[in-house]
């Protein structure tokens, strides 16, 4: 199983540019979520999902929009970047309370991460 | 409500001595807590988890944290630091809110291991 993968690993931005990030996970896990991390301040959650079909803000969604139309992926999208969203952006996934499947339902799994430049 | 400090930006230890990185909590429940640990320019792996099964959690890679209630400390140690341990290690705190389990991170803290 390849857990959670994210695509692309890297990519720079001019400000005003609009790009898409993708993960994907093989796990069957109902619930993924897409967090920040900048430096001295942990990971911030942007917006989460708790199935398909659903978004949720988190603490920081000004700027970003989501989108799960299918049960194992969760798009990030920047609809015009600005300097302050160069950051690393991580995909994680879990499973829901009741399901089966891989780790207890407060164990996220992270992707590998995308890093995000806006010049 | 939950938060997480971890008490040092940066440790520095000369490989085959101990580690010992510390994190203190505040839950006004009983928390379930994660170390998770980020090697450079890649994502973050689980290295133990508590759930209130036992307060001695054993880990990947030999690592270990104590859960002390009295305390509000959930403490990483490992008894002897191999160059492959340097990285940056997240201690987390859950909270069950919007119907799903929120991740509540520490600022995190780097482990710089020396020959």
């Amino acid at each position: 199983n390849a857990g959670v993968t994210q695509t692309p690993k890297f990519r720079v931005l001019k400000t005003g540019q609009s790009m898409t990030l993708l993960c994907a996970q093989d796990m069957n896990h109902e619930y993924m979520y897409w967090y920040r991390q900048d430096p001295g301040m942990g990971l911030r959650l942007i917006h989460y999902s708790v199935g398909e079909g659903t978004t949720a803000k988190g603490e920081v969604p000004d700027g970003y929009n989501v989108s799960r139309l299918k049960k194992q992926n969760f798009l990030l999208g920047l609809e015009s970047a600005a300097p302050s969203q160069t950051s690393v952006y991580f995909c994680a996934s879990s499973r829901s309370p009741g399901a089966s499947g891989r780790g207890g339902p407060d164990t996220q799994y992270f992707g590998p991460g995308t890093r995000l430049t806006v010049l | 409500a939950q938060s997480v400090t971890q008490l040092d930006s940066h440790v520095s230890v000369s490989e085959g001595t101990p580690v010992l990185l510390r994190c203190n909590y505040s839950s006004s429940y009983s928390p379930s807590l994660f170390w998770y640990v980020q090697h450079p320019n890649k994502g973050l792996q689980l290295l133990l988890k508590y759930t209130s099964a036992a307060t001695l959690v054993k880990g990947i890679n030999g690592f270990e944290a104590e859960f002390k209630k009295s305390e509000t400390s959930f403490h990483l140690t490992k008894p002897s630091a191999h160059m492959s341990d340097a990285a940056e290690y997240f201690c987390v705190v859950t909270l069950f809110s919007g119907g799903y389990n929120k991740l509540i991170f520490g600022a995190g803290t780097r482990l710089a291991v020396h020959p």
